[in-house]
């Protein structure tokens, strides 16, 4: 089955920083790849998906990028906020709407 | 408002009792999961359902039951809950369109005990 590891656990970074978290994900037959922001004590939302077919996808200050034949996709967030503060998780697709999630990403900005 | 509504969202109980947590969206969505959230775990899925009376397991179904006998609801079983169950569970939903997988849509969330 799929198998998706995030890094780095935790990311610290100073506002108006860029910040990066990388997924590698197993099954070569994955084609879709969400990443949430969940907020304390809040639900996992949505900030941005990215599919097989394009390489790269941006929205404002997050962009996804994918490498298909390595077999990884990141998220990138330039000029951070302290708003930006949150887990982060990746996930791959496994079928049609089944989704594995990476452990997530803690990411700290710094007034 | 388009929305996934779960209750409870708070529920502490003992080994052994039977409890069941609702799940239902308005947004007329074939698709529906149950995930649990454990600290450096991630989300786990624990049941999925493609559309009425279509459920199957996801990587941790073990002490968990569901249903769909309605498209809105999908509520989440435990027969016989046990202190490993204790955990945070999230159920999402999402359209169904063949070829394309589509964002999933969270509750708030159910934090449960279980002593």
């Amino acid at each position: 089955g799929e198998n998706v590891e995030q890094h780095p656990s935790t990311l610290s970074v100073q506002e108006g920083d860029s910040a990066v978290i990388k997924c590698t994900y197993s099954d070569s037959a994955s084609n879709y790849f969400p990443w949430y922001k969940q907020e304390l004590g809040k639900r996992p939302q949505l900030i941005i998906d990215i599919r097989s077919n394009v390489g790269e996808k941006k929205d404002q200050r997050i962009a996804v990028t994918l490498n298909k034949t390595a077999k990884h996709f990141s998220l990138h967030i330039t000029e951070t906020q302290p708003e930006d503060s949150a887990v982060y998780f990746c996930a791959a697709n496994l079928g049609f709407q089944k989704l594995v999630f990476g452990t997530g990403t803690r990411l700290l900005v710094s007034p | 408002e388009a929305q996934v509504t779960q209750n409870p969202r708070y529920l502490i109980t003992v080994t052994g009792k039977k409890l069941t947590v609702t799940c239902s969206q308005n947004m007329n969505h074939e698709y529906m999961s149950w995930y649990r959230q454990d600290p450096g775990l991630g989300l786990r899925q624990i049941y999925y359902s493609m559309n009425v009376e279509v459920t199957d397991k996801g990587d941790v179904p073990e002490g968990y039951k569901v249903s769909r006998k309605e498209k809105r609801n999908f509520p989440l079983i435990l027969e016989s809950p046990s202190p490993n169950q204790t955990s945070l569970y999230f159920c999402a939903s999402s359209r169904r369109t063949d070829g394309f997988n589509q964002p999933q849509h969270f509750g708030d969330g159910t934090r449960l005990s279980i002593l």
